[in-house]
């Protein structure tokens, strides 16, 4: 089946350390997107690419950074510069600058830093 | 991207329709409508788009008015699965993915 899929489904950090999720999609899609999610919210861009290694800020990229070294894959790293890093975090994919190209996520990771 | 004004929460009965109304005023020509849905804990699900014109699919139907400042997701049978947060978004065509999910609308589907 294709899709993206996102690991760990749960991840728990101590507070000053860097942590990378996982984002994959066998979509053949070339956007890929990273959201942040908190209790009660809506979706918040953190970053998107539209292709292979190039990348652009999103709403609230400040702490976080990401790579685009291969098509399948869009890894993001909250590091020890988000100063409230324990949130839900979203990983979508679609074709680019397509119209009519939804977003397809994936099931989330969800992060603690205590 | 337009805003998007939609009621916080709304209770339907198991095997009726479940219309949810989305407000987008500030709409302009080229953007279309989208509805995804999120159960708690997971991803958000793409439901159904339009631009328009109305659209139906397996899973519902897309009504916009003819000025385009709102539209109405139906869901025809509405089942116990169907409980979500309903989020409408406007987005322009091919812009670069940062939609704008307001806080949706909590579906409640009850037997």
């Amino acid at each position: 089946d294709g899709g993206i899929t996102q690991s760990p489904k749960y991840l728990f950090r101590k507070e000053g350390q860097n942590v990378t999720l996982s984002c994959e999609q066998n979509l053949n899609h070339d956007a890929m997107y990273w959201y942040r999610q908190d209790p009660g919210q809506g979706l918040r861009l953190i970053y998107y690419s539209q292709i292979v290694n190039d990348f652009q800020k999103g709403d609230i990229a400040e702490g976080y950074s990401v790579s685009r070294e291969k098509k399948e894959s869009f890894p993001l790293t909250v590091t020890s510069a988000q100063k409230n890093p324990t949130a839900f975090y979203l990983c979508a994919s679609s074709m680019r600058d397509v119209n009519n190209s939804p977003l397809h996520f994936g099931n989330g990771t969800r992060l603690t830093v205590t | 991207d337009a805003k998007t004004t939609q009621p916080p929460s709304m209770d339907c009965a198991e095997g009726r329709a479940a219309n949810l109304p989305c407000n987008h005023s500030t709409i302009s020509g080229n953007e279309y409508v989208y509805w995804y849905r999120q159960i708690h804990s997971q991803g958000p699900q793409y439901i159904i788009h339009g631009l328009k014109n109305n659209e139906t699919n397996e899973m519902a139907s897309l009504i916009i008015t003819e000025d385009r400042k709102s539209s109405t997701l139906i869901l025809p049978h509405a089942t116990l699965r169907d409980t979500a947060v309903y989020y409408c978004i406007v987005r322009v065509r091919g812009s670069q993915g940062n939609l704008i999910f307001g806080k949706g609308t909590k579906l409640s589907v009850k037997p």
